[in-house]
């Protein structure tokens, strides 16, 4: 159980295109989800926490513009990455915990975002 | 800010031996700890947790040493096989280390 899906897996896009990230829990309900970014040979960074029904809460020296969070249902997020650039390409990765407090996250299998 | 870090970002040992993996922290105040593992390409995967009020839990495997006083973490990994090859990360409130790689030599 617990399972997060994303979606896509990878994409390659040009130059100012602005791309869509999902982030789905299959078999339970998260009010919450987090996003990740990770550069190779890199720890993972959090970027931003995602609030179903609200607006989602970024880490400091995320613009929130450039990475535009959705959290529509309890099941579905999605981070959008606007007029995207080669150095917004990076490993994108969310997860979700399956009830609030200590518990482990549940991650995604990542989407490597490459902007040409 | 608060930070969580790694001693060594490579370790490289013989299958069947065992491996341990270090992780400080410095948020004394902290009170839950995971471990995650994370294969090329793919999400991190838990591995094991440890509370605050705890020193030690085991699990298949692998073992989780939490020492409150000087705030470090460590993994155990007993008899490692190639399959433990990976990059291993602590968290702590949502703060990831840097990450050690677990690399296994048949």
């Amino acid at each position: 159980g617990a399972v997060v899906s994303q979606h896509p897996s990878w994409v390659i896009c040009k130059s100012g295109t602005s791309v869509k990230i999902e982030c789905r829990s299959l078999d339970f309900q998260a009010t919450t989800m987090f996003w990740y970014r990770q550069f190779p040979k890199q720890s993972l960074m959090l970027m931003a926490t995602s609030n179903e029904g609200s607006k989602a809460t970024y880490e400091q020296g995320v613009e929130k513009d450039k990475f535009l969070i959705n959290h529509a249902s309890l099941t579905l997020s999605t981070l959008t990455v606007t007029s995207a650039h080669p150095e917004d390409s990076s490993f994108y990765i969310c997860s979700a915990k399956v009830h609030r407090g200590n518990q482990p996250q549940h991650f995604g299998d990542g989407t490597r975002l490459s902007i040409l | 800010g608060e930070s969580v870090g790694l001693h060594l970002p490579t370790l490289s040992v013989q299958e069947g031996d065992n491996s341990i993996i270090n992780c400080a922290y410095s948020n004394s105040a902290s009170d839950y700890f995971i471990w995650y593992k994370q294969e090329s390409g793919k999400g991190p995967q838990f591995i094991i947790d440890i509370r605050s009020n705890m020193d030690k839990r085991q699990g298949q495997r692998v073992t989780v040493l939490l020492n409150k006083t000087v705030k470090h973490l460590s993994l155990q990994i007993a008899a490692t096989q190639p399959g433990d090859s990976a990059v291993y990360f602590c968290d702590n409130d949502m703060r990831f280390g840097a990450g050690t790689r677990l690399t296994v030599k048949p």
